[in-house]
């Protein structure tokens, strides 16, 4: 079965300094990933994805992730952060079970942005 | 297309009494999702249907919670009968799997926040 670990489910960071949330994946075979964004009493957005090809993946609002398949990872990055970004974030892997598919989502890491 | 339609957005309900919570999917897409969020728990998978099909409910919680897609552009949760402990946001999510069963992303609706007091 697949899995999705988040490490660390809050991380602080000063605005303008790098954000780093990560995640760790179990699967058997090469799967789909996806970082979500949720902010307060919202739905959860997409942010990126990664399927194939480039392992450097560029999404919404600056943030990128680049999958390690020999580190089983997906980490989620940006350059600098913005009070804007303050919000919750997901990580998730596609569920290659036959022909349906089902998305695991991570506990969640909870971003705060301090000015 | 207007996105994941749920509704209502938000409920309040006395204990014991039956909650239908509704959902309309993206058109076109195969998969449907139902999500419950808590603080406690985060966001756990409840049931998802493909085709119209319930695939897997191994997160229902208990025999209290059901869910029903009688056509591909709508689906309902229903709890009967509620209790304190089902109040959590409750988002429904669709998506469209290809075959060979990969997903694309799943498109979230805005949720229903469930209280039940």
């Amino acid at each position: 079965a697949q899995s999705v670990t988040q490490l660390g489910s809050h991380v602080s960071v000063s605005e303008g300094a790098l954000v780093l949330l990560r995640c760790n994946y179990s699967s058997s075979v090469p799967p789909y990933l996806f970082w979500y964004v949720q902010y307060p009493n919202q739905g959860l957005q997409l942010l990126l994805k990664y399927t194939t090809g480039a392992t450097l993946v560029k999404g919404i609002n600056g943030f990128e992730a680049e999958f390690k398949k020999s580190e089983t990872s997906f980490h989620l990055t940006k350059p600098s952060a913005h009070m804007s970004d303050a919000a919750e974030y997901f990580c998730a892997v596609s569920d290659f079970s036959g022909n349906t598919g089902k998305l695991i989502f991570g506990q969640g890491t909870t971003l705060q942005v301090k000015p | 297309d207007a996105g994941v339609i749920q509704s209502p957005r938000h409920e309040v309900t006395e204990m014991g009494q039956e909650v239908t919570l509704r959902c309309k999917p993206i058109s076109g897409h195969n998969s449907l999702f139902w999500y419950r969020q808590t603080m406690m728990r985060g966001l756990e998978l409840l049931i998802y249907f493909n085709n119209n099909v319930p695939i897997d409910d191994s997160g229902m919680p208990e025999d209290r919670f059901s869910a029903k897609m009688p056509n591909a552009s709508f689906s309902t949760l229903k709890i009967q009968p509620s209790e304190p402990r089902d109040s959590a946001v409750y988002f429904c999510a669709s998506s469209l799997a290809h075959v060979g069963g990969l997903n694309t992303e799943a498109f979230f609706g805005q949720g229903t926040r469930l209280t039940v007091v």
